[in-house]
């Protein structure tokens, strides 16, 4: 079964540092782009980071310069390490897998990105 | 960054009910556009992608179009379970960004 699990959530002060850990089966995470994305409590899903197959990595910006993506082949396993947190970052952070899906059109196939496969998230909780 | 505004905010419906969820891109996407399902306590799932495409195993009932900056998600006949929050997400460049979502309660 395709899936990944999120884990690594929990209650930490501000300033502190968590690393989230998602452990995919059925599928390889070197070979595919993954992504984190989070919901604040009442708020929507907001984009976190992505990593591509070839190691590229992008960041949104409100993250950028704290959070860290990376990946271990060894474990298929996508990371998320977060640094100085604060309060805005408390959310239920999802891993998911970026597909790259098929589309036909008058050309020929094109390819699409799009999270198709999703983990139930882990809850992060920023508070002293 | 491209901007996602989706309308409206929340609706309330019946079942067998049609539903259009809008969406608006602050620039051209193309077709670069996905629309998702939220729960509570679930794993979203993808229902649409490049706009218009259903994904593997999402019932026919949920329909997209659209291109450029105009998009719209239409569920033809609202079932229970249709019950949820839904979102827009252009994957055109990243930052990656979604609408602020919709969600569909019941009359």
């Amino acid at each position: 079964e395709v899936q990944v699990v999120e884990s690594g959530g929990g209650l930490i002060q501000p300033g502190g540092s968590l690393r989230l850990s998602c452990p995919a089966s059925g599928f390889t995470v070197s070979n595919n782009f993954m992504a984190w994305v989070r919901q604040a409590p009442g708020k929507g899903l907001e984009w976190v980071s992505l990593i591509y197959s070839g190691g590229d990595t992008y960041y949104a910006d409100s993250v950028k310069g704290r959070f860290t993506i990376s990946r271990d082949n060894s474990k298929n396993t996508l990371y998320l390490q977060m640094n100085s947190l604060g309060a805005e970052d408390s959310a239920v952070y999802y891993c998911a897998r970026v597909g790259q899906l098929e589309r036909r059109g008058d050309g020929g196939f094109y390819y699409y990105s799009a999270m198709d496969v999703w983990g139930q998230g882990t809850t992060v909780t920023v508070s002293s | 960054d491209i901007q996602m505004t989706q309308s409206p905010s929340s609706l309330s419906a019946s079942v067998g009910d049609r539903v259009t969820i809008t969406c608006r891109a602050s620039e051209v996407i193309s077709d670069y556009l996905n629309w998702y399902q939220l729960k509570p306590g679930k794993a979203p799932k993808l229902l649409i992608y490049a706009a218009s495409t259903l994904q593997s195993g999402v019932p026919s009932r949920f329909s997209g179009l659209g291109s450029g900056t105009d998009f719209t998600l239409t569920i033809s006949s609202l079932q229970l379970e249709d019950f949820a929050t839904y979102y827009c997400q252009q994957s055109h460049s990243t930052p990656w960004t979604f609408g602020q979502g919709t969600n569909v309660e019941v009359k």
